[in-house]
C-alpha cells in the first residue's frame, strides 16, 4: 500500500529564511499531489496541487516541486513569517477518484 | 466565503455510548468525505460519498460506525458503541469533484471526540 513520509521532527527557522519541507512516497506514483496547512485544533486548508506531469508550481511565496523519479515533493515557503508556523500535510491521490492519502505532516516554527 | 459546517465542535462521552456527528458541506459540492485524525497523524478517510452514494468505505469499521447522506446534501456519522480508541478529531470535507475528477477539498473545523 502507499506510504507517505514527512519529517516527523519539527522544523525551526528564522523569520525571512526559506522553509523547505519534504514529502517522500513509496509504491505507485500519484496523479496528484497536494499540500495543506493545518493549525492546532482546526481542519486542514488547501494550499497547492501539482499534477504528475508538472515539475513545479508556484503561488505567491509558496513553491512546490514534484519529482516522480525520486518519488518526492518539496514544499518551499520563501521569506517565511511567524504566521507561517503550522503543520503542513502532504496528500496523494491516484487518477480516477481514488481516495486521498495524507502524510502525518511536518510542524514548522518560524521565529521572529 | 462558504464553509463546511460541523457540529458539535466537542463531544465527551463514555465508552459503550452512542455518538453522532453532523456535517453540512458547501452548497453544490457533490463529494463529501469523513476523515478521522488521531493526534500526531494525518487524516484517514473513513467514508466518501458522491451525492447520496457511498464510493469508498473500505476503512470504516462497519461493526460500530455508520454514515449516511440521504438527500445528497448534509451527512451524519454515527458510532455505536463508542470505544476508548475512537478518541480523535473527526473531520468532514467537501469538493466539487464528480465522476473520478480531483478537486480541492474544503475541510470543516472538525469534532473533537473524547471517549472516557
Amino acid at each position: 500500500s502507499q506510504k507517505i513520509e514527512q519529517n516527523s521532527e519539527a522544523l525551526n527557522i528564522q523569520e525571512g529564511k526559506t522553509a523547505t519541507l519534504t514529502c517522500n512516497y513509496t509504491n505507485y506514483s500519484p496523479a496528484y499531489l497536494q499540500w495543506y496547512r493545518q493549525d492546532p485544533g482546526r481542519g486542514p486548508v488547501f494550499l497547492l496541487l501539482i499534477r504528475e506531469n508538472e515539475k513545479e508550481k508556484r503561488k505567491e511565496r509558496l513553491k512546490v516541486t514534484f519529482d516522480t523519479t525520486l518519488k518526492q515533493s518539496l514544499f518551499h515557503i520563501t521569506a517565511s513569517q511567524p504566521a507561517d508556523s503550522a503543520t503542513y500535510l502532504c496528500a496523494l491521490e491516484r487518477a480516477g477518484g481514488f481516495k486521498t492519502i495524507f502524510g502525518a505532516g511536518t510542524r514548522l516554527f518560524v521565529k521572529a | 466565503e462558504a464553509e463546511v459546517a460541523q457540529s458539535p465542535r466537542y463531544k465527551i462521552t463514555e465508552k459503550s455510548q452512542a455518538v453522532a456527528f453532523w456535517c453540512d458541506p458547501i452548497s453544490g459540492h457533490a463529494t463529501l468525505y469523513w476523515y478521522r485524525q488521531i493526534l500526531g497523524q494525518g487524516p484517514e478517510l473513513l467514508v466518501q460519498f458522491q451525492d447520496e452514494s457511498v464510493v469508498d468505505d473500505s476503512q470504516l469499521p462497519k461493526d460500530r460506525f455508520s454514515a449516511e447522506r440521504l438527500k445528497g446534501v448534509d451527512s451524519t456519522l454515527k458510532i455505536q458503541p463508542a470505544e476508548l480508541g475512537d478518541s480523535a478529531m473527526y473531520l468532514c470535507a467537501s469538493s466539487l469533484a464528480r465522476g473520478g475528477d480531483t478537486d480541492t477539498q474544503y475541510f470543516g473545523p472538525g469534532t473533537r471526540l473524547t471517549v472516557l
